[in-house]
């Protein structure tokens, strides 16, 4: 079955720290994997995508994330982490071509002084 | 470059009544799919429209429908609104040749009563 798994239903971090924030996927082959953020009240907004080559991959606001295909991971990280990145965030994939997207359950991050 | 917007962004119905929410999709995509978001859930596919067709649905009822225009601005109808559809409704954007990249809507938060 197609899945994504986000095991860290809630984290909290200080400011400054990093942060890593892990994603499984269940596929039968390489999807493309993807990192959204949610703002509380707000639409998704796209943090970095992968779709081949380099597995580690740059995205907005200082995140990145490694994809390890032995491993179906596709873990988000970030070296040091701002207040303002407090939010939800959803691993997902899409399986192949135009089709629906597979979510995660979401992580919450809290931020703290 | 005009991004996804979606009307209204807020909205009140009772039970029974029916309501219609819409979607503008970003320039130059021509597939625009609809995701229902429960609070503290992750997005749920509902369905997707590609050049005016329907390309996919999730599980949900048929009280549930939609359209999509020429100019691939899309339509959600939902019918006989029961309460369990109070929700954050997402709208997203994409085109074949942007590696199935969807870019979302601010959504539209549906309180049924």
């Amino acid at each position: 079955a197609q899945s994504v798994t986000q095991p860290d239903i809630h984290i909290t971090v200080s400011e400054g720290a990093s942060l890593e924030l892990r994603c499984n996927y269940s596929y039968g082959a390489t999807p493309y994997l993807f990192w959204y953020v949610q703002s509380p009240g707000q639409g998704l907004q796209l943090l970095l995508k992968y779709f081949s080559g380099d597995t580690l991959v740059q995205g907005i606001k200082g995140f990145e994330a490694e994809f390890k295909r032995s491993q179906s991971s596709f873990n988000l990280r970030k070296p040091s982490v701002h207040w303002s990145d407090a939010a939800e965030y959803f691993c997902l994939f899409n399986p192949s071509g135009n089709t629906p997207l597979v979510f995660g359950k979401g992580t919450r991050l809290s931020v703290i002084a | 470059e005009t991004g996804v917007t979606q009307s209204p962004t807020h909205l009140i119905k009772t039970r029974g009544q029916q309501v219609t929410l819409r979607c503008s999709s970003q320039s130059g995509h021509n597939t625009v799919s609809w995701y229902q978001q429960a609070l503290g859930q992750g997005p749920q596919f509902i369905f997707q429209y590609y050049r005016e067709e329907e390309n996919g649905r999730g599980n949900f009822p048929p009280r549930f429908s939609g359209l999509q225009f020429p100019n691939y601005s899309s339509e959600l109808n939902v019918n006989a609104l029961e309460l369990d559809d109070s929700a954050l409704y997402l709208c997203a954007s994409s085109s074949p040749g942007t590696e199935e990249t969807q870019y979302f809507g601010p959504g539209t938060r549906l309180l049924v009563l």
